[in-house]
């Protein structure tokens, strides 16, 4: 599984609320990655890092930011919490040197 | 940016039978092509994946194939069985983007006894 952990596991906030997601990696990799995955949209990417400080924006990254401040640590961050935000958030590693992405185990997260 | 469309979104066929699922792309620009499996409650997972200088890859009973000119490359599993029912996704990407993935909606595969 790429040493790649996500915490909370699971969340339920209410709307309004600020939450911070975290992806934890064990092993130094340059790139990381945050999607949502949403019934009929696959997975779509909010943003990205390739290397501390270092982030981009995806395809739906309105509402969120992202900060890494450490290379095995890529933080996700809904300022102000809306249901529209109620997903499953997987955070994803890129082996340094080939396009290959491996997952974490997701945060299911619900917005009240 | 890309556009990735997958094809069909549910998919059921006999076990033993084959299936074929479909993916076109829109960015003439990508150059790597991955297939995930995705069980219930699971994450994705990386099944295969071909490249632009690749028609075809085999592993096993599964296979993909790639025709860069019309722009679609597709998954094909043979001799399937229960354990292959899952939701699969394809993707693109171009070495300009960071390796930037950009996914289809995904097939739901079930696999009849």
């Amino acid at each position: 599984d790429a040493g790649i952990t996500q915490s909370p596991r699971h969340k339920v906030t209410e709307t309004g609320t600020p939450v911070t997601l975290r992806c934890h990696q064990t092993e130094n990799h340059r790139y990381m990655y945050w999607y949502r995955q949403d019934p009929g949209h696959g997975l779509r990417l909010i943003h990205y890092s390739y290397g501390v400080k270092d982030t981009d924006k995806g395809e739906v990254s309105d509402g969120y930011s992202v900060s890494r401040s450490k290379t095995e640590d890529f933080l996700l961050t809904l300022e102000s919490a809306t249901s529209s935000q109620t997903s499953v958030y997987f955070c994803a590693i890129s082996v340094d040197g080939i396009y290959e992405q491996y997952f974490g185990p997701g945060t299911r997260l619900t917005v009240t | 940016g890309e556009n990735v469309e997958q094809h069909p979104s549910t998919l059921s066929v006999q076990e033993g039978d084959s299936a074929v699922i479909k993916c076109t792309y829109s960015d003439s620009a990508s150059n790597y092509f991955p297939w995930y499996k995705q069980e219930l409650g699971k994450r994705p997972q990386l099944i295969i994946d071909i490249r632009s200088n690749v028609g075809e890859k085999k592993d096993q009973r599964i296979a993909v194939t790639l025709n860069k000119t019309a722009k679609h490359f597709s998954l094909h599993i043979t001799e399937t069985q229960p354990e292959d029912s899952a939701v699969y996704f394809c993707a693109a990407t171009n070495s300009g983007s960071a390796r930037q993935l950009t996914f289809g909606s995904g097939t739901q595969l079930t696999v009849l006894p």
